[in-house]
């Protein structure tokens, strides 16, 4: 089992650029979660999906944020544009819903500058 | 909303010492509780849970947790550190029956020779 994929692991863009973040989860696992970490805030749920459907998404911070997950094996988190204070962690996790344990990704960390 | 404290943002010991990561969380109903570890430039592992049952709860690399719903605590201990426990660690809950997890803020545990 490869885990959950997340890529870029790292990314430095500039203001007003377009950035997509994007993620594999576990085969299986039919939750998935977006997650920003960041030094003030610590951990923070953006949006679920389960069974590709988007379910809460009261985390996302602005409509800059956009997230997609067109079918079991891949989500998107796109932010367009891009500005300085969005530079973060960004991780994404899945778990089995009859399960209560999520699977972390290794984050994709955000730099724009 | 369901809320996570966790007391001590940083916690300096040195080698074999015990240690406890101090939680408390906002909820009285139903929890399902949660610690994870959180690696330099790696996502979170899960290091213990508390679903039901037992309120002392045993998890990886030697740790363990008590579940107190009475003072709303589910604090982290090990009796004896070592060198690679260095890392963050945060305490997670959730409401019985719902998807979304709250996480702490975080502690991070240094041990030194």
């Amino acid at each position: 089992d490869a885990g959950v994929i997340q890529s870029p692991r790292h990314e430095v863009t500039e203001m007003g650029q377009e950035v997509t973040l994007r993620c594999k989860p576990i085969s299986g696992h039919n939750s998935l979660f977006w997650y920003r970490q960041t030094m003030m805030r610590g951990l923070e749920l953006l949006i679920y999906f389960n069974n590709n459907v988007p379910i809460d998404d009261s985390g996302m911070p602005e409509d800059r944020f956009s997230a997609k997950m067109p079918n079991a094996s891949f989500s998107t988190l796109k932010i367009q544009p891009s500005e300085p204070r969005d530079s973060a962690v960004y991780f994404c996790a899945s778990r089995n819903s009859g399960a209560n344990v999520l699977t972390f990704g290794a984050g994709s960390r955000l730099t724009v500058l | 909303a369901q809320s996570v404290t966790q007391l001590d943002s940083q916690v300096p010991v040195f080698e074999e010492a015990p240690v406890e990561l101090r939680c408390n969380y906002s909820s009285s109903v139903s929890v399902y509780l949660f610690w994870y570890v959180q690696y330099p430039n790696q996502g979170l592992q899960l290091l213990l849970k508390y679903l039901s049952g037992s309120t002392l709860v045993k998890g990886i690399n030697g740790f363990e947790a008590e579940f107190n719903k009475s003072q709303t605590s589910f604090h982290l201990r090990k009796p004896s550190v070592h060198i690679s426990d260095t890392a963050e660690y945060f305490c997670a809950v959730s409401q019985g029956g719902s998807e979304k997890l709250v996480f702490g803020k975080g502690t991070k545990l240094t041990v030194n020779p």
